[in-house]
């Protein structure tokens, strides 16, 4: 069955620190991978997407993602967090040619400053 | 351009009532999905519409069921509500030639 993996519910950082979300996905063939950040209280805001081609992705707000094939994972990164990015991540995988989402459980970032 | 919009943002309900969720897509979207998003969980699929008619759906029950206008704007019935239908209701629209989604603010159902 299609499912994607968001390993750690809550992380913790400081601000300034740098941050990787960790994303593991299993499916039948390479699907499109997407990151989605939510405010509290708010909808879905896309980070990034990855459909082919170069593996390192950019997003809004400094974000990347690295899409490694061999490891089914799509991580997330930022290199020095903002307090403002204190949010919940989601990663969501579709199959190739749709646009039906399936999301993991989310990771709550907390940043102190 | 006109983003996703729902309404209304928040709702109370009594088990066994019915509600209906109103969505209006992105401009120039002409596809609308629903998500249920319950309380620290992900999104779930519910279905999709394109076109008017219903394009996939998920591991929902019948009492979940939806119409989509031809000005692409959708509607969210629930019938028979219980107390797990308590979720945010998140509808999202896609555009002709790409397969991103794009989320409207969500409308929190609170069934009692």
């Amino acid at each position: 069955a299609q499912s994607v993996t968001q390993p750690d519910i809550h992380i913790t950082v400081s601000e300034g620190a740098s941050l990787e979300l960790r994303c593991n996905y299993s499916y039948g063939a390479t699907p499109y991978l997407f990151w989605y950040v939510q405010s509290p209280g708010q909808g879905l805001q896309l980070l990034l997407k990855y459909f082919s081609g170069d593996t390192l992705v950019q997003g809004i707000k400094g974000f990347e993602a690295e899409f490694k094939r061999s490891q089914s994972s799509f991580n997330l990164r930022k290199p020095s967090v903002h307090w403002s990015d204190a949010a919940e991540y989601f990663c969501a995988v579709a199959a190739r040619g749709t646009d039906k989402l399936i999301f993991g459980t989310g990771t709550r970032l907390q940043v102190f400053p | 351009e006109t983003g996703v919009t729902q309404s209304p943002t928040h709702l109370i309900k009594t088990r066994g009532q019915q509600v209906t969720l109103r969505c209006s897509s992105q401009s120039g979207h002409n596809t609308v999905s629903w998500y249920q998003q319950a309380l620290g969980q992900g999104p779930q699929f519910i279905f999709q519409y394109y076109r008017e008619e219903e394009n996939g759906r998920g591991n929902f029950p019948p009492r979940f069921s939806g119409l989509q206008f031809p000005n692409y704007s959708s509607e969210l019935n629930v019938n028979a509500l219980e107390l797990d239908d308590s979720a945010l209701y998140l509808c999202a629209s896609t555009g002709q030639i790409e397969e991103t989604q794009y989320f409207g603010p969500g409308t929190r159902l609170l069934v009692l």
